[in-house]
């Protein structure tokens, strides 16, 4: 069964850190582009970073860039989100997501939601 | 960054009804547009890809269109089951979301 889960979630003070995770599992984890993307309460969905296959190309949103670091290791099969100086506007569930053809997002995972607050 | 813009923001329909949603690019994004659902408190589903490939077990009831800047969602036949919010997303450069179109009954 093809299947992401995301970890790592939790409440977190302002310009505090945390690092999410996301386990893939029933597909060749290594061949395919890898996103996160969050979604704050009650608004829409806002792509986070995108990381190629073999980590060689890697790209943030504007918003994000110079905070959040995406990684991988294809070994076990994992994705990572390390997110630095956490703001109150971080707050969001955080899914990651497949990238199939077109680069889309064809398979998600369930989301961790963070919360960033005193 | 390009930019994607949906309308409308809502819209309600009954059972049955056809409704369009509209996406517009910020500039040319050729095919690379695609189409999500979402219903409350569940990730994102994909619908449609490349403007007009149907995602493998969606129902035909939903159609894609357009290219360029300009595209639509078509969906037929309206079911209770299709009331959710609809994202359309650029993949042409980066990845961007439009902000949404939620359909009510």
């Amino acid at each position: 069964q093809v299947q992401l889960v995301e970890s790592g979630g939790g409440l977190v003070k302002p310009g505090g850190s945390l690092r999410l995770s996301c386990g893939a599992s029933g597909f060749s984890f290594s061949g395919y582009y890898m996103s996160w993307i969050r979604q704050a309460p009650g608004k829409g969905l806002e792509w986070v970073s995108y990381i190629s296959s073999s980590s060689t190309h890697i790209k943030y949103a504007d918003s994000m860039k110079g905070r959040f670091t995406i990684s991988r290791d294809n070994a076990k099969n994992s994705l990572y989100l390390q997110m630095n100086s956490l703001k109150g506007e971080d707050t969001a569930v955080y899914y990651c997501a497949r990238e199939g053809v077109y680069n889309v997002f064809d398979i998600w995972g369930q989301g961790t939601m963070v919360t960033v607050s005193s | 960054d390009i930019q994607m813009t949906q309308s409308p923001s809502s819209l309600s329909a009954s059972v049955g009804d056809t409704v369009t949603i509209t996406c517009r690019a910020s500039q040319s994004i050729d095919d690379y547009l695609n189409w999500y659902q979402q219903k409350p408190g569940i990730a994102p589903k994909l619908l449609i890809y490349g403007t007009s490939s149907l995602q493998s077990g969606v129902p035909s009831r939903f159609s894609g269109s357009g290219s360029g800047t300009d595209f639509t969602l078509t969906i037929s036949s309206l079911r209770p089951e299709d009331f959710a919010t609809y994202f359309c997303q650029q993949t042409y450069t980066t990845r961007t979301f439009g902000q949404g179109t939620r359909v009510e009954i």
